[in-house]
């Protein structure tokens, strides 16, 4: 199994800030990669498909880099409505997420 | 546009089964490829498994082999997750999740979740 590993666990940011969480594929997995963001009570929302490619009707500000093992997701500017769990997910062989970076505003 | 309407909250003893539908509206199910994924209290996602549409077969992880038992009703447009000797552990928000336009690489919609307690 691919085992997808997030960092941090957490995060604390301002208003403002350039926000980045990685996610380390066990294997290979070339750009099979996406985001979600899920607020408390939700359910997850999409963001970024196949590593980098923006879901229709989602801020610019969020984007998404990497191909193989490491990926890296960004929020450029940190807005209150932001604040969520995001998780990253690889579909190169089955589906596994990663165990989700908690976004705090500081 | 794909909507996906869950059935409501289930509690259920050790060692029963639950089983939870979803409701497809907009789009016809054999046009999508279904997916579960569920969510323990406090903890992340989990993927259960799904329709492979390269295969044509239902797939599920490896940890729910055996007792996960995903089906659809074409008739209906309902998909239906079934789960067996439930466990404390099984406590969590179940979620129907799919690609619009039959995508099976990312879900982008996803059901309103069924909550599942699994209590003595």
């Amino acid at each position: 199994d691919i085992q997808m590993t997030q960092s941090p666990s957490s995060l604390s940011a301002s208003v403002g800030d350039r926000v980045t969480i990685t996610c380390q594929a066990s294997q290979d997995i070339s750009n099979y990669l996406n985001w979600y963001q899920q607020k408390p009570g939700k359910a997850p929302k999409l963001l970024i498909y196949d590593a980098s490619n923006l879901e229709t009707g989602v801020p610019s500000r969020f984007s998404g880099s990497g191909s193989g093992t490491d990926f890296t997701f960004t929020i450029s500017s940190l807005q209150p409505e932001d604040i969520a769990t995001y998780y990253c997910q690889q579909y190169d062989n089955l589906y596994t997420f990663g165990q989700g970076t908690k976004l705090e505003i500081k | 546009q794909v909507q996906l309407v869950q059935s409501g909250a289930e509690v259920k003893k050790p060692g029963a089964s639950v089983k939870v539908s979803c409701k497809v509206s907009g789009y016809t199910l054999t046009e999508l490829s279904m997916h579960w994924v569920r969510q323990a209290p406090g903890k992340g996602l989990e993927w259960m498994g799904g329709f492979d549409p390269e295969d044509g077969e239902t797939i599920y992880a490896q940890k729910f082999q055996g007792r996960v038992t995903m089906t659809e009703d074409t008739s209906t447009d309902t998909a239906y997750m079934e789960l067996s000797s439930l466990r404390s552990e099984d406590t969590a928000v179940y979620y129907c999740a799919t690609g619009a336009s039959g995508s099976y690489t990312y879900f982008d919609i996803w059901g309103q979740g069924t909550m599942v307690t699994v209590s003595s």
